[in-house]
């Protein structure tokens, strides 16, 4: 299973809404999370189940989406959500995969 | 504090071996799956291997297979990875992570909840 992120950079400002877009190369259920990574640091969870979000996330980090077309929102973007965001399927368990990943910059 | 802390990185060159350990605290290590994951310089990440939590079930990653050798302790709290016959395109930092499984409607969601900071490997002459 293939996992596609669009775009694989944005530059947005303090404030603004942002989309990625996660798509799989087959029907994945909603078998899908997403993962914050910044600059020197370990990856770090904010959704799975495609909309759930993990323990201590924000409510501005929103997942959506099923099957193959999949989305994280995060609402009024903070200084601290500048960093690269991925997706990861858990369908072909234990066999796991990483999208390639998606850099927010401050524009 | 739930915690998982990675050693054994270092520089080898090409054909070596190395032996990377992870240290868990803070909570019942043998009752949860674990997983290593790597990420190659300036790219993604790469889902490596995965053990059950008995240590009874595991799986690689194409890349890897025949290669690394996942193990696990669980009276010592602790995560392992062989690498042997080591490659340029192996050099990489390598995250042990905890894997949590939730249970929605009677289906079974995994996801990583927990990461250790890394450990880099550098293979090269």
């Amino acid at each position: 299973i293939q996992l596609t992120q669009s775009p694989s950079s944005l530059s947005a400002s303090v404030g603004d809404r942002i989309t990625i877009t996660c798509r799989a190369s087959q029907d994945i259920r909603n078998d899908l999370g997403w993962y914050q990574q910044k600059p020197g640091k370990a990856p770090k969870g904010l959704i799975y189940a495609a909309s759930r979000l993990q323990s201590g996330v924000p409510s501005r980090f929103r997942g959506s989406g099923s099957e193959t077309e999949f989305t994280l929102t995060i609402s009024n973007l903070q200084p601290e959500d500048f960093a690269t965001y991925y997706c990861l399927q858990h369908n072909s368990y234990p066999a796991l995969t990483f999208g390639g990943g998606t850099k927010v910059e401050i524009k | 504090e739930v915690q998982l802390v990675e050693s054994g990185g270092g520089l080898v060159q090409p054909g070596g071996s190395l032996r990377l350990s992870c240290a868990a605290s803070g909570f019942t290590f043998s009752t949860y799956e674990m997983i290593w994951v790597r990420q190659a310089p300036g790219k993604g990440l790469e889902w490596v291997s995965h053990i059950s939590a008995a240590g009874g079930t595991i799986y690689y990653a194409d890349s890897v297979k025949g290669r690394f050798t996942i193990s696990r302790d669980n009276a010592k709290n602790s995560l392992y990875l062989r690498m042997d016959s080591l490659r340029a395109d192996d050099t990489a930092i390598y995250y042990c992570a905890r894997l949590e499984m939730a249970t929605i409607q009677w289906y079974y969601y995994y996801y990583v909840d927990i990461w250790g900071k890394g450990t880099t490997v550098t293979v090269s002459s």
